[in-house]
């Protein structure tokens, strides 16, 4: 069975500090997904990762893949208020336009 | 034009009624999906179409129903609903093997 798990499950850090949350999947796939979801609110687009050792950087969050341990890390440097969300990583099954989601982080970061 | 819009927003309905959820996209995207997403979960797939076509059906009650009429639009037909239905509902456009754009969703409450 496909798995896509995440962890932590929930992140509450302080501002200031850094922190990575980690996404594992069971399957082979070349490409890997990060969105970010606000309370009520819907998905958002952060990283699309397309191949092995990708990396990919926007303001604090920092994005890489490697597919050899199908492994996928998220990098906060330096939080801030603002990153309080809910952050989900996604695979899709190659051949298909089939999309799994992780388990989700709820990341809380304190003033 | 880079959005994906889905109507309405909120929908509120009883076991008995008959609705539609819509979703548009003129991004020129050839997939497009159905999710619904309960609270602190990740989003489920239900329905993908691509090229027009349905290409997944993730084993959804036939209480939905869904309907592409063109490569712009998505309908999601519901029909005797459930409680349990009730959850947010994310319409979604991609690429092949690429990254999703999603809608706002609509939250579905049923009574």
């Amino acid at each position: 069975e496909l798995k896509v798990e995440q962890n932590p499950l929930f992140l509450s850090m302080q501002e200031g500090k850094n922190y990575t949350i980690y996404c594992n999947y069971s399957t082979t796939s070349d490409r890997l997904y990060w969105y970010r979801q606000d309370p009520g609110k819907s998905l958002e687009s952060l990283f699309v990762l397309l191949s092995n050792g990708a990396v990919k950087q926007e303001g604090r969050l920092m994005a890489s893949l490697d597919t050899k341990a199908r492994l996928s890390t998220l990098h906060i440097t330096a939080a801030v208020h603002d990153l309080s969300a809910t952050y989900f990583c996604a695979v899709d099954i190659s051949g298909t336009y089939k999309y799994i989601f992780g388990t989700g982080t709820r990341l809380k970061v304190l003033a | 034009d880079t959005e994906v819009t889905q109507t309405p927003k909120h929908l509120v309905m009883g076991m008995t009624n008959k609705k539609s959820l819509k979703c548009e996209q003129h991004m020129g995207h050839r997939a497009m999906y159905w999710y619904k997403q309960k609270a602190k979960k990740p989003p489920e797939l239900m329905f993908v179409y691509s090229y027009e076509k349905l290409s997944i059906n993730e084993s959804v009650p036939s209480r939905f129903s869904p309907e592409c009429p063109n490569s712009s639009l998505l309908n999601l037909h519901l029909h005797a609903l459930q409680p349990e239905d009730s959850a947010l509902y994310l319409c979604a456009s991609s690429q092949p093997a690429y990254e999703q754009f999603f809608g706002p969703g609509t939250r579905l409450t049923v009574l």
